[in-house]
């Protein structure tokens, strides 16, 4: 298996523009969580579905932010218009729905809001 | 939620000594205790983690022991080797653990040669 798949690895651009990043979870697996990391905050958790259901999206930031799930295969976090602030690492992770499992990290997305 | 403290923040150890990191944690619900590793330019992954009706898990040169009463659990590293620089997170989930993790700070580990 190749693990979770995200893209792009990373991304620059600038001030007021849409961003867009997409992962691939491990087949088979049925949760999906989208994290942040920076070094202000550490790692944060923005957003997770279950069955491609948001369970909790509580800790999406703003309204800027949106994530889908229209599929077991793919997934996208939306920012709409892009900040500064918005710079950070971002990871998406799977899981197989039930407690005490294993969450397997893709390798992020760097993103660079100039 | 869970709030979740990790200490040191920073650790540097001698290549073959020992290291020890605690997490300390609020949500008395809490009943599983993951430690991930997280090396430079990757994602966290799952090195150890232990239920809450266990007291100490060892897998070899890493353990990780749970005091449900204090609220705090601490990931050992035996015999320590380059390798194991990197940064390692507790992550207790609040609600058992279906749900998205809470992660502690990190603490940086340096083995030093």
């Amino acid at each position: 298996d190749a693990g979770v798949i995200q893209s792009p690895r990373h991304e620059v651009t600038e001030m007021g523009q849409e961003v867009t990043l997409r992962c691939k979870p491990i087949s088979g697996h049925n949760s999906l969580f989208w994290y942040r990391q920076t070094m202000m905050r550490g790692l944060e958790l923005l957003i997770y579905f279950n069955n491609n259901v948001p369970i909790d999206d509580s800790g999406m930031p703003e309204d800027r932010f949106s994530a889908k799930m229209p599929n077991a295969s793919f997934s996208t976090l939306k920012i709409q218009p892009s900040e500064p602030r918005d710079s950070a690492v971002y990871f998406c992770a799977s899981g197989i729905l039930a407690f005490y499992n294993e969450q397997f990290f893709g390798p992020g997305t760097r993103l660079t809001v100039l | 939620g869970e709030n979740v403290e990790q200490h040191p923040s920073t650790l540097s150890v001698q290549e073959g000594d020992s290291a020890v990191i605690k997490c300390t944690y609020s949500d008395s619900a809490s009943n599983y205790f993951p430690w991930y590793k997280q090396e430079l330019g990757k994602g966290p992954q799952l090195i150890i983690d232990i239920r809450s009706n266990v007291g100490e898990k060892k897998d070899q040169r890493i353990a990780v022991t749970l005091n449900k009463t204090a609220k705090h659990f601490s990931l050992h590293i035996t015999e320590t080797q380059p390798e194991d620089s990197a940064v390692y997170f507790c992550a207790p989930p609040p609600k058992g653990g279906a749900d998205g993790l809470t992660f502690g700070k990190g603490t940086h580990l340096i083995i030093q040669p």
